[in-house]
């Protein structure tokens, strides 16, 4: 069993449309992590999160400790959101990452 | 500019052969890191490195060496031992690798295909 789920694991939206990324984990976490990977396979930090609730633009990142479980919400999503996006969590020194939540947003 | 460079973006290597994978950082970070990612799998640490000259094995190490002489560079080298080398490798940093605040940068990846 991995230590990080995400669902789905595919999302097709068209543009405009709210979107969520579920995460969960199983693990202890300092940390949770959301990454974007775009097609080149180039990886960015999105957030970073403890506890509680960030928002950067149109992204939004929240986490619930004791269940154990993560969104990302993507506002008025835009055809450059298209990406992969994958839940990362840090426990002890260690990272374990989900399997990625694959997003195509459709003009 | 400040980042990680990763080098070369793809390489082809032949069977028995060893590569080198090239990873420079110039964030004056203490933590380097080495990933694989398989299609439908997370990424897989390889091995990490929290200061100069000690590195450590991570999930996935077999048939995979690296070395960290310089806090810039950590390089990493898949060995004719690694049975199923094909995949795409990032390398990441991170400031202190310690904290729990700490976050990883990551290269652009290096993809290699053993023909």
């Amino acid at each position: 069993k991995n230590e990080v789920e995400q669902s789905p694991q595919n999302l097709t939206a068209q543009e405009g449309e709210f979107i969520t990324i579920n995460c969960s984990y199983s693990v202890g976490i300092s940390a949770l992590h959301w990454l974007q990977q775009h097609p080149g396979g180039g990886i960015v930090s999105l957030f970073m999160l403890s506890s509680g609730k960030k928002k950067h633009g149109r992204l939004i990142a929240t986490i619930n400790i004791q269940e154990k479980h993560s969104s990302l919400h993507i506002t008025a999503s835009h055809p450059r959101d298209s990406a992969v996006y994958i839940c990362a969590v840090r426990s002890s020194n260690q990272f374990y990452f989900g399997t990625g939540t694959s997003l195509t947003v459709i003009p | 500019d400040g980042g990680i460079t990763q080098s070369p973006k793809y390489l082809f290597r032949k069977e028995g052969q060893n590569v080198t994978l090239s990873c420079e950082q110039n964030l004056n970070h203490d933590a380097m890191y080495w990933y694989r990612q398989d299609p439908g799998q997370g990424l897989r640490l390889i091995y990490y490195s929290q200061i100069v000259n000690d590195f450590q094995k991570g999930d996935i190490a077999e048939g995979y060496s690296v070395s960290r002489e310089k806090k810039e560079s950590f390089p990493l080298t898949v060995t004719s031992a690694q049975k199923n080398p094909t995949a795409f490798y990032l390398c990441a940093s991170s400031l202190t690798g310690a904290s729990s605040t700490d976050t990883q940068y990551f290269g652009p990846g290096t993809r290699l295909t053993v023909l």
